[in-house]
């Protein structure tokens, strides 16, 4: 069974700071997704990784997959209040089908 | 474009009764899911559909839930009767394909289903 796990899944951080939010999967996928929910919403597309090595940033987002670690990372720079809100990785082992990490609930405070 | 769209967008019933979600894809989409997300965790999927056949219903409680693509376009779900533990966000979302190619999904807005 593929197991995706997420850490932290709090996270209180400061405007301006930095912080990397982690994602283990248990499979050898190497299709991985980050999205963003926003309170009472859907989920938001952020990023599509489909190889080993692939980075793909926006704005202050920025994702990265490593296959062979079995790992993806979601790096926030400089973190700004509408960056509120709970990512959710996701991995796709095969055919299409998304199994869902719990969620990382980013909060930035002035 | 328009997007993935569910109605209703909340529903709150008492248990052992009955309830029906509807959602209708983003135009073109062959690959509807639904997914049911409990609050707190991340979706989980109940059902795939390619056009109006199920992909993959392993994880749907057969015994009160049921699903179906008519002509594979709309979808609807429904939930008879409703336990307490059905108390979640139903999603849905849309793909152009499936069957091993990499297409991203789209979700709809939700239903949010309350049981009491």
């Amino acid at each position: 069974e593929l197991k995706v796990e997420q850490n932290p899944l709090f996270l209180s951080m400061q405007e301006g700071k930095n912080y990397t939010i982690y994602c283990n999967y248990s499979t050898t996928s190497d299709r991985l997704y980050w999205y963003r929910q926003d309170p009472g919403k859907s989920l938001e597309s952020l990023f599509v990784l489909l190889s080993n090595g692939a980075v793909k940033q926006e704005g202050r987002l920025m994702a990265s997959l490593d296959t062979k670690a079995r790992l993806s990372t979601l790096h926030i720079t400089a973190a700004v209040h509408d960056l509120s809100a709970t990512y959710f990785c996701a991995v796709s082992e095969y055919s299409d089908q998304l199994t869902f990490g719990k969620g990382t609930k980013l909060s930035v405070i002035p | 474009e328009a997007g993935v769209a569910q109605s209703p967008r909340y529903k709150i019933i008492e248990k052992r009764q009955s309830v029906a979600f509807w959602c209708n894809p983003i135009s073109g989409h062959a690959t509807l899911y639904w997914y049911q997300q409990i609050l707190g965790q991340g979706p989980k999927l109940l059902i795939q559909f390619q056009n109006n056949g199920v992909v993959d219903d392993s994880q749907l409680p057969k015994d009160r839930f049921s699903a179906e693509r008519l002509k594979g376009v709309d979808s609807t779900l429904k939930i008879q009767p409703a336990k307490l533990e059905d108390s979640a966000v139903y999603l849905c979302a849309s793909s152009l394909g499936g069957g091993g190619s990499v297409y991203e999904q789209f979700f709809g807005p939700g239903t949010r289903l309350t049981v009491l």
